[in-house]
């Protein structure tokens, strides 16, 4: 178990719809950060969050967006959604500093298919 | 842009022999970390070992172990004495040291790999 709470587990949703992914980082982890892995793109970094505040953009749609919130759980939320969006979205933290190389832990992941 | 490459895509070795998956990287970054991560059919990812690009010596875990070559750009993971239990898909990773982490892992697209009993 690396810590890393993400629900729901799985998802079925129909296109247009709008679903939203929570994630709940490692006990004192201050990053957050969701991927994307589908089987054409492999794993792509969507964003980073660090204590709240945005940090980084990977390949995330303008469909897509996310947050974090006081408590560090983070939502990642997809909008519109489309066949191609199913994927499987994992969130994982790394630790309490932003030194780069700290260990990333990943969340089990949510399916989310869209039909 | 960093880019990642995992030339194998899926391998085969009967249990109890050593295997090693292959990737190489591409980078103009002269600090960096590089990992390898586990994804069982449980879809879990799962670190297994990590290096960090200024240390000359290569990281060993348990009967995994690295061999890294900074200069070829090239991370090979060894893993001796397979077990069933290796069975899985590994990602090669990437990260920068610069931006503090930002940008967060580029991954290859991964080896699966299957011990035989």
């Amino acid at each position: 178990d690396s810590g890393v709470t993400q629900t729901p587990k799985h998802l079925i949703t129909a296109t247009g719809q709008r679903v939203t992914l929570r994630c709940s980082p490692r006990s004192g982890d201050l990053s957050v950060y969701w991927y994307q892995q589908s089987l054409d793109q492999g794993l792509q970094f969507l964003i980073q969050y660090y204590n709240g505040e945005e940090r980084a953009k990977g390949n995330i749609l303008e469909r897509f967006s996310a947050q974090q919130f006081p408590d560090l759980h983070s939502e990642l939320n997809l909008s519109s959604l489309e066949l191609g969006d199913s994927a499987l979205y994992f969130c994982a933290s790394s630790g309490r500093d932003p030194t780069p190389g700290n260990t990333i832990y990943f969340g089990e992941g949510s399916w989310l298919t869209v039909v | 842009a960093q880019t990642v490459t995992q030339s194998q895509p899926e391998m085969s070795v009967q249990e109890a022999e050593t295997v090693t998956l292959s990737c190489t990287y591409d980078t103009s970054e002269n600090n960096y970390y590089l990992f390898w991560y586990k994804q069982p059919p449980s879809r879990q990812m799962i670190l297994v070992i990590r290096q960090e690009a200024y240390k000359q010596q290569n990281a060993t875990e348990n009967r995994f172990s690295v061999n890294f070559q900074k200069a070829a750009k090239s991370f090979s993971l060894k893993i001796s004495d397979s077990q069933l239990g290796d069975t899985a898909m590994y990602f090669c990773a990437f990260m920068k040291h610069e931006g503090g982490g930002a940008d967060g892992l580029t991954f290859g697209k991964g080896t699966h790999l299957i011990i035989q009993p």
